[in-house]
């Protein structure tokens, strides 16, 4: 299986403020994700990181509202900005890794965030 | 009808039965299927992947049945440790995790 890190596993923000998450990933892919996932419900995808291109985001996720850079194949952040409560939840990084016949997808450990 | 469906359960099974759950989806275009494990607060985290043929990996054992539309996860020997959200995962345009769909899963409770 692959290793994929993410910082900060959790986090306690206030309204109105911003929050960058970090995901490293331990070797080379070509495909990055990140996911939302309430409490109870199945994972929603955010957006595609894409290397040297701007993400692209799902309906109902905007750029300015979850900013994502990808500045190389191992890297990638995800920033959550203006928060308000409705913000708070795990946020997963994923990436696809090619095992030749097939591509199997593995998750980051995630980041708990509570907008208060 | 929803994309990816699952019996939400919870499944209540005593240590060393076998227990099984299926799970349904709508898009007959769909190519790959998966089934992850998710513990509590933790992260996904791929069981096995779901071939045509079937597949087997020691206690787990996951079949596809394209005519009905469903895969199903089989666990023999059930340990305290199976306990755990299943996931199913469907994958409906070639390749790329955006075609990805998750079911919500099926909550599994392993009892002594």
């Amino acid at each position: 299986s692959a290793v994929i890190s993410q910082k900060p596993s959790r986090d306690i923000c206030q309204r109105g403020t911003s929050l960058t998450i970090q995901c490293q990933v331990d070797s080379q892919v070509t495909m990055m994700f990140w996911y939302r996932q309430q409490p109870g419900q199945s994972l929603t995808l955010i957006a595609t990181a894409n290397q040297g291109s701007e993400a692209t985001y799902e309906s109902g996720f905007v750029i300015d509202k979850f900013p994502i850079s990808r500045p190389n194949l191992t890297f990638s952040t995800l920033t959550v900005s203006n928060m308000s409560p409705e913000d708070s939840s795990i946020y997963l990084c994923s990436a696809i890794f090619d095992r030749g016949l097939s591509y199997e997808q593995y998750f980051g450990p995630g980041t708990r965030l509570t907008v208060t | 009808r929803k994309e990816v469906e699952q019996d939400p359960g919870p499944f209540n099974v005593p240590e060393g039965a076998t227990v099984a759950f299926n799970c349904t989806y709508s898009n007959s275009a769909s190519q790959s299927f998966f089934w992850y494990r998710q513990d509590c607060r933790k992260e996904p985290k791929l069981l096995m992947s779901v071939y045509s043929s079937g597949n087997e990996d020691g206690r787990f054992t996951a079949q596809l049945n394209r005519a009905s539309q469903y895969i199903s996860l089989l666990i023999r020997d059930s340990k305290l440790s199976d306990s755990a959200t299943y996931l199913c995962v469907v994958n409906s345009v070639g390749g790329g995790a955006d075609g990805l769909t998750f079911g919500k899963g099926t909550h599994l409770i392993i009892q002594p």
